[in-house]
């Protein structure tokens, strides 16, 4: 069994700030893990992904997400937010195919204050 | 490339009518998934199929049922719409199970009233 916990339900940061989206998660195997995002109205974009590769996992648009095992975290942090970032993000974990696959996050709101 | 592409994008359904969801898929991808967004509970697995002629149920199956005839099309059918079934509906695909990232449509709004 595998499930995703995110911390936090909403975000809010100024702009030119740093971005902590922090995510948990927990499988029975090793897990593929993604951060995926959604701006108002549109289908869901990957922003990164871990596959047991390097533990720091660079994404598109300056995020980036580090694997930490010890402490079953996949956090997402972006060094200075811009309001193009506003959006909601999962955070996915996957440890095998079947109704496994793709378990989700309920998601973070990411708000930028100007 | 298209990627990932559902029809329609938005529907207005009554109570007890029927309709289907479609889903198509470019990439050649022998996984294919249904989910349903609803707020602050993010996506929620409905049915799934690993391979052309294969479905298997999801997280949240009840009131749905899926076809996978052709490896590029996933159908989601819904027999008699309930209010309950309002929701945003994404399809989504991926190579394998396991490590490689799905693909998302742009998601179909319905409303049932």
């Amino acid at each position: 069994a595998q499930s995703v916990t995110q911390l936090d339900s909403h975000v809010s940061v100024s702009e030119g700030t740093p971005v902590l989206l922090r995510c948990n998660y927990s499988s029975s195997y090793s897990p593929s893990l993604f951060w995926y995002v959604q701006h108002p109205n549109k289908g869901l974009q990957l922003l990164l992904k871990y596959t047991s590769a390097a533990t720091l996992v660079k994404g598109i648009n300056g995020f980036e997400a580090e694997f930490k095992k010890s402490e079953t975290s996949f956090h997402l942090t972006k060094p200075s937010a811009h309001m193009s970032d506003a959006a909601e993000y999962f955070c996915v974990v996957n440890s095998g195919g079947g109704a496994d696959g793709l378990t989700f996050g309920k998601g973070t709101h990411l708000i930028i204050q100007p | 490339n298209a990627g990932v592409t559902q029809t329609p994008k938005f529907r207005v359904l009554k109570t007890g009518q029927s309709m289907t969801l479609l889903c198509a898929q470019d990439m050649n991808h022998e996984y294919m998934y249904w989910y349903r967004q609803d707020p602050g509970m993010g996506l929620r697995l409905i049915h799934y199929s690993v391979g052309e002629g294969t479905t298997a149920k999801g997280e949240v199956p009840d009131g749905y049922n899926v076809s996978r005839l052709k490896k590029q099309n996933f159908l989601l059918g819904l027999e008699s719409a309930a209010p309950s079934q309002t929701s945003v509906y994404f399809c989504a695909s991926s190579y394998t199970g396991q490590g490689t990232e799905a693909f998302f449509g742009q998601g179909t709004r319905l409303t049932v009233v």
